[in-house]
């Protein structure tokens, strides 16, 4: 099972939306709604952001939003704010039950 | 509050295994899948498989499977993960997870535990 594929890196400025991409296949995202997002600071656990593409924990504040077209899964972070700063994976169920992430990206607010 | 609390840093040389523990507390230790996550210095988070702590039953990532043994001891609520055949690369964090059940995902994360290979 390959490893989801997200961006390397993206940034933007305190107040700016961005978008996360997270591609996948037909046996994973483009297969089931069981896709996730993750927020992880630098030596911290992963803080789950979004679960079954655009489903909010609360406690998880609105700025943060999920959405699924085909096999390709988003993560837009609206009003950018310092402390969004961090490393986001996503993740997927998969048709041999099992679990893969995306290889990370790194957030930088300018 | 639910909380799993992971065994602490080890240091094993090449060749040689490692078992992590991951209590469980807050929660009915049964009734909830523990996955298990690996993340080597610097780099990105790798599944490496689940174990359905009621049953005993596993599902281990094909690139794990042979190398890893997931296991439970109910009466204490704790899951173990046990890495055979180290090698200097297996150097990583490893985090246990609590999966929400019917959403595949995790709610809540163990606070990791630093694996180092090293002669």
């Amino acid at each position: 099972q390959s490893a989801l594929t997200q961006p390397a890196s993206v940034s933007g400025s305190p107040g700016q939306s961005i978008t996360i991409s997270c591609t996948g296949t037909s046996s994973d995202i483009g297969g089931y709604n069981y896709v996730s997002w993750y927020q992880q600071h630098p030596g911290r656990a992963p803080k789950v952001l979004i679960y079954d593409v655009s489903n909010r924990p609360s406690g998880v504040s609105n700025r943060f939003s999920g959405s699924k077209s085909g096999n390709t899964a988003s993560l837009t972070i609206s009003g950018l704010q310092a402390e969004d700063e961090a490393d986001y994976y996503c993740s997927s169920y998969t048709s041999s039950n099992t679990v893969v992430f995306g290889g990370g990206t790194k957030l930088t607010v300018l | 509050q639910v909380q799993l609390v992971q065994s602490g840093a080890e240091v094993r040389e090449p060749g040689a295994s490692v078992k992590v523990s991951c209590k469980a507390s807050g929660y009915t230790f049964t009734g909830y899948y523990i996955h298990w996550v690996r993340q080597a210095p610097g780099q990105g988070l790798e599944w490496m498989g689940w174990i359905n702590p009621n049953s005993g039953g596993t599902n281990y990532a094909q690139k794990f499977q042979g190398w890893v043994a997931m296991t439970r001891d109910t009466s204490i609520s704790t899951a173990y993960m046990e890495l055979s055949r180290l090698r200097s690369d297996d150097t990583a964090v490893f985090y246990c997870a609590r999966e929400r059940g019917g959403s595949c995902y995790y709610d809540s994360w163990g606070q990791g535990t630093l694996v180092t290979v090293s002669s």
